[in-house]
C-alpha cells in the first residue's frame, strides 16, 4: 500500500563503485523527483520528470543519471561514488498541478561511501 | 528566483507550551507555501498548505500557519505541545512559475521536554 517506495533504505559501498536507487509511485502521478539531504538535513532537489520526461536538471555531476521508464518509476543511477555523494536521497511524486497538492515523499535511501 | 529562511535551526520547548517555528519566503510571484514534518529515518510528510485560499491555514496534529504577505511570513504554530512533535520541520515554497519546483528551508528540529 505504499504510496512512493524507494529501494533500498539503506546501502553501503565502496568509492568508485557504481549503484542504482528505485523508486516507485502507485498514487497515478505524472510527475516525479529526487531530492539530496545533506548530513545538515538540507534539501535540494536534483531532477524532475513529467510523463518520462525529464524537465527539471539541477546542478549536479553527471554521475548522476536518472531513469523514467514510465511515469510510476524513476530510478537513480551513480556512477563512480565518492566520499561527498554521502546522504539520504528522497524521490518524491506529484500531480502536474502539484504546486496546490503538495509532494508525496517516499521513506529515503541512505547512501553511505567508504 | 525563490527561497525559504528558516529562523532558528533548533527550538526546544515545554510539554503543553506553544510551539511556534517561523518561516520567511522569497518569490517575485504569488507562492505556495508548504510546511512538512520529518520524524527520525522516515521521509517528508505535509503538514499543510497555503494555496491563495484562507491565510489561516489548519493541518494534521493540530498545527496551523498563517500567510502574511506584507511580512513574507509563513510562521507554523501549535498551542500545545507533545511528545510525539519531536521531529524537524521544513518550510517550503514553489509557484507557478517555479514549474513545481518546492524549494525548501534548512529546517528546524523541535525538541520536547517533559
Amino acid at each position: 500500500d505504499t504510496a512512493v517506495s524507494q529501494t533500498p533504505k539503506y546501502l553501503v559501498t565502496q568509492m568508485g563503485n557504481d549503484k542504482s536507487i528505485k523508486c516507485e509511485q502507485n498514487l497515478g502521478h505524472d510527475t516525479m523527483y529526487w531530492y539530496k539531504q545533506d548530513s545538515k538535513k538540507f534539501l535540494k532537489i536534483m531532477f524532475s520528470y513529467n510523463n518520462k520526461e525529464l524537465i527539471i536538471n539541477e546542478t549536479v555531476p553527471n554521475r548522476f543519471s536518472p531513469k523514467s521508464p514510465d511515469k510510476a518509476h524513476l530510478n537513480l543511477h551513480i556512477n563512480s561514488l565518492e566520499l561527498g555523494d554521502s546522504a539520504v536521497y528522497f524521490c518524491a511524486s506529484s500531480q502536474e498541478t502539484g504546486v496546490l497538492s503538495g509532494y508525496t515523499f517516499g521513506s529515503g535511501t541512505r547512501l553511505t561511501v567508504v | 528566483a525563490q527561497s525559504v529562511t528558516q529562523l532558528g535551526s533548533h527550538v526546544s520547548v515545554s510539554e503543553g507550551a506553544l510551539v511556534l517555528l517561523r518561516c520567511n519566503y522569497s518569490s517575485s510571484v504569488p507562492p505556495y507555501l508548504f510546511w512538512y514534518v520529518q520524524y527520525p529515518n522516515q521521509g517528508l510528510q505535509l503538514l499543510l498548505k497555503y494555496t491563495s485560499a484562507a491565510t489561516l491555514v489548519k493541518g494534521i496534529n493540530g498545527f496551523e500557519a498563517e500567510f502574511k504577505k506584507s511580512e513574507t511570513s509563513f510562521h507554523l504554530t501549535k498551542p500545545s505541545a507533545h511528545m510525539s512533535d519531536a521531529a524537524e520541520y521544513f518550510c517550503a515554497v514553489t509557484s507557478k512559475a517555479a514549474g513545481n519546483k518546492l524549494t525548501f528551508g534548512g529546517g528546524t528540529r523541535v525538541l520536547v521536554k517533559p
